[in-house]
C-alpha cells in the first residue's frame, strides 16, 4: 500500500503569498490530520478531518491556515497570507477511525521569506 | 491536563551502546503510547504502541514497556548502529485523536 503523500517537498513563497500544499492519505483511512513542526514548539496541530469532515479547525492557527478535505483520498491545507514566521515543516498524517496510530507523510518545507 | 515528558535533547552514543531514551507521561485512565522515529527528511513513523499496563511494545530491536505504577514508557535499544541515528518522539494517545501528545523529541546520534 501506498503511504501518505505530500506535494510540495519544499516550497518558498514570498510574505503575502498565499501557499496550497496538498496530502493524500493511506487508502482507506478515515482521519486525517495536518501539523507544523518547527524545532521550537515540536508538532503542533493545526487540522482534524474524521470522514471529510472537520473535527477541530487549530483554535489559534485559523486566522490565516485553511484546510479542506475535498474527498476521502485528498486535502489540501492553505495559508494566507504567509508571513516568515511560518517557516516550518508541514506534516499530513492520516489513521483508521478509532485506531489512534497516526502515519505520516515526508511533510513540505515551507520557507517564507 | 494530558502530557508526555521525554529525554530532552540530544543523546550521543557510540555504536553498540545501550540506549534508553526516557518517557513519563500524565494522565489518567490507560493511555495508548507510542514512539516514533523521524529521520532527516522524513516524516515521523510508526515503530510501535502499547495500550496495557506491562504490555511490551517493539520493533527494528527497540523495545518499550507500559508500567502504569511508575507511568513510563521508555525505550531501548541493546546495542545501536549508526543508521539509528534520529528523532524519537514519545506519545499519548487516549480517547480519539483529541487528547494525542507528542514529546518534544530526543536526537540520536550514534558514533561509528
Amino acid at each position: 500500500d501506498a503511504g501518505v503523500t505530500q506535494t510540495p517537498r519544499h516550497e518558498v513563497a514570498e510574505k503575502g503569498q498565499t501557499i496550497i500544499l496538498k496530502c493524500e492519505p493511506v487508502s482507506g483511512h478515515n482521519d486525517l490530520f495536518w501539523y507544523r513542526q518547527t524545532k521550537i514548539q515540536g508538532l503542533e496541530l493545526l487540522s482534524y478531518f474524521r470522514s471529510k469532515s472537520l473535527m477541530e479547525d487549530g483554535g489559534a492557527f485559523k486566522d490565516r491556515f485553511k484546510a479542506e478535505m475535498l474527498n476521502s483520498s485528498f486535502s489540501t491545507l492553505k495559508i494566507q497570507p504567509t508571513e516568515p514566521k511560518d517557516s516550518a515543516v508541514y506534516l499530513c498524517a492520516s489513521s483508521l477511525r478509532g485506531v489512534n496510530t497516526q502515519y505520516f507523510g515526508p511533510g513540505t518545507r515551507l520557507l517564507v521569506l | 491536563g494530558d502530557s508526555v515528558t521525554q529525554t530532552e535533547g540530544q543523546v550521543a552514543l557510540s555504536e553498540e551502546d545501550f540506549l534508553t531514551i526516557h518517557c513519563n507521561y500524565s494522565a489518567s485512565g490507560y493511555p495508548a503510547l507510542f514512539w516514533y522515529v523521524q529521520y532527516p527528511g522524513e516524516g515521523p513513523q510508526f515503530l510501535f504502541r502499547a495500550s496495557r499496563d506491562k504490555e511490551k511494545g517493539s520493533s527494528r530491536g527497540f523495545e518499550a514497556t507500559y508500567n502504569k505504577e511508575t507511568t513510563s514508557f521508555h525505550l531501548q535499544k541493546a546495542s545501536v548502529q549508526e543508521s539509528d541515528s534520529a528523532v524519537y518522539y514519545c506519545a499519548l494517545g487516549k480517547g480519539g485523536y483529541q487528547n494525542f501528545y507528542f514529546g518534544k523529541g530526543t536526537s540520536l546520534t550514534v558514533i561509528p
